[in-house]
């Protein structure tokens, strides 16, 4: 159940795409399609943007978008906004019905 | 509207015990596997545990196994988190959550829990 692994930050300007990186191992994020990412705004409830790997919840602007190749996800987010500016944190389906989160990422929009 | 609503928290001396209360509304309780999922002061979220539906199968993480306990009342709509032997490093905001397929879907604001001597 080791944490899985996120930049402490990234950052961009409006209008630019920054991408998020999290790294598991064959038994999380490259064992399943089970990776969802969810934003975080300062003394908010996590709200998730992408599930199941690259599906976005309605309601989700389609500027956020998902991939995953091997043992490491993404979280990709063009055209920023200033209401982008949040905490990231990825989580992952483990096996066995236990769950991992990633470390967190803070993103500021420049 | 789907609301989670968690109670419970407070001040609690180490090796004490406290149960978290999370109870739900705007939606069918008794078909949605439930989580806790904590967050230290400044830190990140860390996943605690999981029930099914019917409350007949449990998982938890390694660092409260043994001592944390979920449970719920789908009559009542509610989920708990009983916290026994309580330690510094259990000192976080408790936010329970819906799951959807394995994805950990809608939270509630959470409940601050914290834990000192």
């Amino acid at each position: 159940q080791s944490a899985l692994t996120q930049p402490r930050s990234v950052s961009g300007s409006p209008g630019q795409s920054v991408t998020i990186s999290c790294t598991g191992t064959t038994s999380d994020v490259g064992g399943y399609n089970y990776v969802s990412w969810y934003q975080q705004h300062p003394g908010k409830a996590p709200k998730v943007m992408i599930y199941d790997v690259i599906k976005r919840p309605s309601g989700v602007p389609d500027r956020f978008s998902g991939s995953k190749s091997g043992n490491t996800a993404s979280l990709t987010i063009s055209g920023l906004q200033a209401e982008d500016e949040a905490d990231y944190y990825c989580c992952s389906y483990e096996g066995s019905y236990t769950w991992v989160f990633g470390g967190g990422t803070k993103l500021t929009v420049l | 509207e789907v609301q989670l609503v968690e109670s419970g928290g407070g001040l609690v001396q180490t090796g004490g015990s406290l149960r978290l209360s999370c109870e739900a509304s705007g939606l069918t309780f008794r078909d949605y596997w439930m989580h806790w999922v904590r967050q230290a002061p400044g830190k990140g979220l860390v996943w605690v545990s999981r029930i099914n539906s019917d409350g007949s199968s449990t998982s938890y993480a390694d660092s409260v196994k043994g001592r944390f306990t979920i449970s719920r009342d789908n009559a009542k709509n509610t989920l708990y988190l009983q916290m026994n032997s309580l330690r510094a490093e259990d000192t976080a905001v408790y936010f329970c959550a819906t799951d959807s397929k394995y994805t950990i879907l809608l939270w509630g604001q959470g409940t601050l829990v914290t834990v000192s001597s």
